[in-house]
């Protein structure tokens, strides 16, 4: 059964600094998901990664993937307030597009 | 372009009661899903739908959860009789079609219906 762990699972950090989430899976998947979710709000998909050594931004946020250590890291370079809120990986598990979400990183950035 | 739209957005039922819950998904987008989310984890699938078909439904508690996709647009998601556990938030998403795809597509979720059990 794939599980997918993400850590930390609360950071909190200072505006201006750097930091990474990790996400780490089980077994072999082909599709690898990071999604944004505000308090009370759904979730905002961030990036989606589909192959070995795939790397994709966007603003801040780094995303990459290695599938063959079965992990993914979300690197935030100089975090504003903005980016305050709870970030979920999740894993495609087999072939028909099921989503196992990590238990989510509650980023919280302080002025 | 209108996303995935839900309703009701709250809903406080007495244990024992039946709820339903009802998702419009994004035009054009054969697969639907429905997943749980207790607050504080992240969500769980319960049902995934392709076009009216049923893919995976696997972690539905089928003694008291029911959904439908009919005509293979909208969907309703039903619990009943509903148990304290059962209070989370019932997200509904959707994309084109992921069965054989290798084009990653995105996964579309609604906002939720917030759902308490007294």
């Amino acid at each position: 059964e794939l599980k997918v762990e993400q850590n930390p699972l609360f950071l909190s950090m200072q505006e201006g600094k750097n930091y990474t989430i990790y996400c780490n899976y089980s077994t072999t998947s082909d599709r690898l998901y990071w999604y944004r979710q505000d308090p009370g709000k759904s979730l905002e998909s961030l990036f989606v990664l589909l192959s070995n050594g795939a790397v994709k931004q966007e603003g801040r946020l780094m995303a990459s993937l290695d599938t063959k250590a079965r992990l993914s890291t979300l690197h935030i370079t100089a975090a504003v307030h903005d980016l305050s809120a709870t970030y979920f990986c999740a894993v495609r598990s087999g072939n028909t597009g099921k989503l196992i979400f990590g238990q989510g990183t509650t980023l919280q950035v302080k002025p | 372009e209108a996303g995935v739209a839900q309703s009701p957005r709250y809903k406080i039922i007495e244990k024992r009661q039946s709820v339903a819950f009802w998702c419009n998904p994004i035009s054009g987008h054969a697969t639907l899903y429905w997943y749980q989310q207790i607050l504080g984890q992240g969500p769980k699938l319960l049902i995934q739908f392709q076009n009216n078909g049923v893919v995976d439904d696997s972690q539905l508690p089928k003694d008291r959860f029911s959904a439908e996709r009919l005509k293979g647009v909208d969907s309703t998601l039903k619990i009943q009789p509903a148990k304290l556990e059962d209070s989370a938030v019932y997200l509904c998403a959707s994309s084109l079609d992921l069965r054989g795809q290798r084009s990653g597509n995105t996964i579309y979720f609604g906002e939720g219906s917030w759902l308490t059990v007294v």
